[in-house]
């Protein structure tokens, strides 16, 4: 089915640890974007990119960087993981600025 | 910079009964808005969406907006709500940014 596919689904890591989070899509789109979901705290922006090779940054983007070298994928790394991290990661695709896929999302905890 | 305010954290409500939750947006210009769904477990769904046109918007599972501009307003309304509607809903706003910016939430807890 065509969507947005996230991996991993879930990830226990220790602090200082590294590590990428995958998500790609199938649908051509332009737009995506990779959001923190805490909660009280809604939906928060990490980074986002608006076509292949581009990135920019959000409205939390600390700690992550992101890299769009193919169209279809969009990673988001954690260099040094810290227990502020912990949270569940969407990303989500577009073909405008608006009208967001969501993949299922990374439930990330850090210890 | 945009923001969207969702002053109801948590309703609690019996099946059967009425539903608005609020949203509210700060951004001068032209917009569009949207509800996203999350239900237990699950990734966001979009419920409805405006772009334009009439202000009454109607989505999925008999949820309805109604966009009133002058109050910078954009809530949600079901006439009857189900257990099944048990989810936390998600106002969201687009007013030309490359992004869309996300209320904080609203719980739903239907009790049968």
């Amino acid at each position: 089915n065509a969507g947005v596919t996230q991996t991993p689904k879930f990830r226990v890591l220790k602090t200082g640890q590294s590590m990428t989070l995958l998500c790609a899509q199938d649908m051509n789109h332009e737009y995506m974007y990779w959001y923190r979901q805490d909660p009280g705290m809604g939906l928060r922006l990490i980074h986002y990119s608006v076509g292949e090779g581009t990135t920019a940054k959000g409205e939390v983007p600390d700690g992550y960087n992101v890299s769009r070298l193919k169209k279809q994928n969009f990673l988001l790394g954690l260099e040094s993981a810290a227990p502020s991290q912990t949270s569940v990661y969407f990303c989500a695709s577009s073909r405008h600025n608006y009208g967001y896929t969501f993949g299922s999302g990374t439930r990330l905890t850090v210890v | 910079a945009q923001s969207v305010s969702q002053h109801n954290h948590h309703v609690i409500l019996s099946e059967a009964a009425s539903l608005e939750l609020g949203c509210n947006y700060s951004y001068g210009g032209t917009v569009n808005l949207f509800w996203y769904v999350q239900y237990p477990g699950q990734h966001l769904q979009l419920l409805l969406k405006y772009f334009s046109g009439d202000p009454l918007v109607k989505g999925i599972k008999g949820f309805e907006a109604e966009f009133i501009k002058s109050k910078f307003s954009f809530n949600l309304r079901k006439p009857s709500v189900q257990w099944s509607d048990t989810a936390e809903y998600f106002c969201a706003v687009n007013g030309g940014a490359n992004n869309l910016f996300f209320g904080t939430g609203t719980r739903l807890t239907v009790i049968p």
